[in-house]
């Protein structure tokens, strides 16, 4: 199995700021998922972070408002940007095991923008 | 594009009672499926998966058939707990996309001693 270490696990930022998620996972893996789940709603998926490559983006998110960075196979961080309530959600980073058939997911980081 | 739907929550039951949470879905090809499992408090774990059709995954007395014919995984109990007061969400991957998941839109299981 993989284990992901995600930090901060909650954080409350005034809008207009930035926070930066980092994830880290204990093994080498090719692509990082992270997911964004609002209050009450299921995950959708952000984007897809590759190493040494631009991440690909999901219809309905852009690199302005969530630039993500991914050096090396077990370090990706996500930045929401620019701040609004309506970003007030759970994000999550998850990696796929080819040899488990499973997706890993971190224990995800809590964010409310007042 | 791909989705899933799942049955609209909350789903209230007895303990001891039958559980069935419907899940449908909607792909190009035959994706894996699966059932993943957020407890109060808790990140997100896999609860169950098939990869092809016909296949059963189970675990913890849950149990889903993958029916190709229905485009559906359903998940069953026999008899629920308390412990299995959660939220279920239904997704699908394809491995040729690197694992990304879509999930159906979760139901919230409370189950009452």
């Amino acid at each position: 199995s993989a284990v992901i270490s995600q930090k901060p696990s909650r954080d409350i930022c005034q809008r207009g700021t930035s926070l930066t998620i980092q994830c880290q996972v204990d093994s080498q893996v090719t692509m990082m998922f992270w997911y964004r789940q609002q209050p009450g709603q299921s995950l959708t998926l952000i984007a897809t972070a590759n190493q040494g490559s631009e991440a690909t983006y999901e219809s309905g998110f852009v690199i302005d408002k969530f630039p993500i960075s991914r050096p090396n196979l077990t370090f990706s961080t996500l930045t929401v940007s620019n701040l609004s309530p309506e970003d007030s959600s759970i994000y999550l980073c998850s990696v796929f095991s080819t040899g488990f058939l499973e997706a890993f997911f971190g224990q995800g980081t809590r964010l409310t923008v007042v | 594009g791909d989705s899933v739907t799942q049955m609209e929550g909350p789903v209230t039951l007895s303990e001891e009672a039958f559980l069935t949470i419907n899940c449908t879905y909607t792909a190009t090809g035959y994706p894996s499926l699966f059932w993943y499992v957020q407890y109060p408090g808790e990140g997100l774990q896999l609860l169950l998966k098939a990869t092809k059709a016909d296949d059963k995954g189970s675990n913890k007395g849950f149990e889903a058939t993958y029916r190709k014919e229905t485009t559906s995984f359903h998940l069953e109990k026999g008899s629920v707990q308390v412990s299995d007061s959660a939220v279920y969400f239904c997704a699908l991957s394809f491995y040729n996309q690197g694992g990304k998941l879509i999930f159906g839109q979760g139901t919230e299981l409370s189950v009452k001693p």
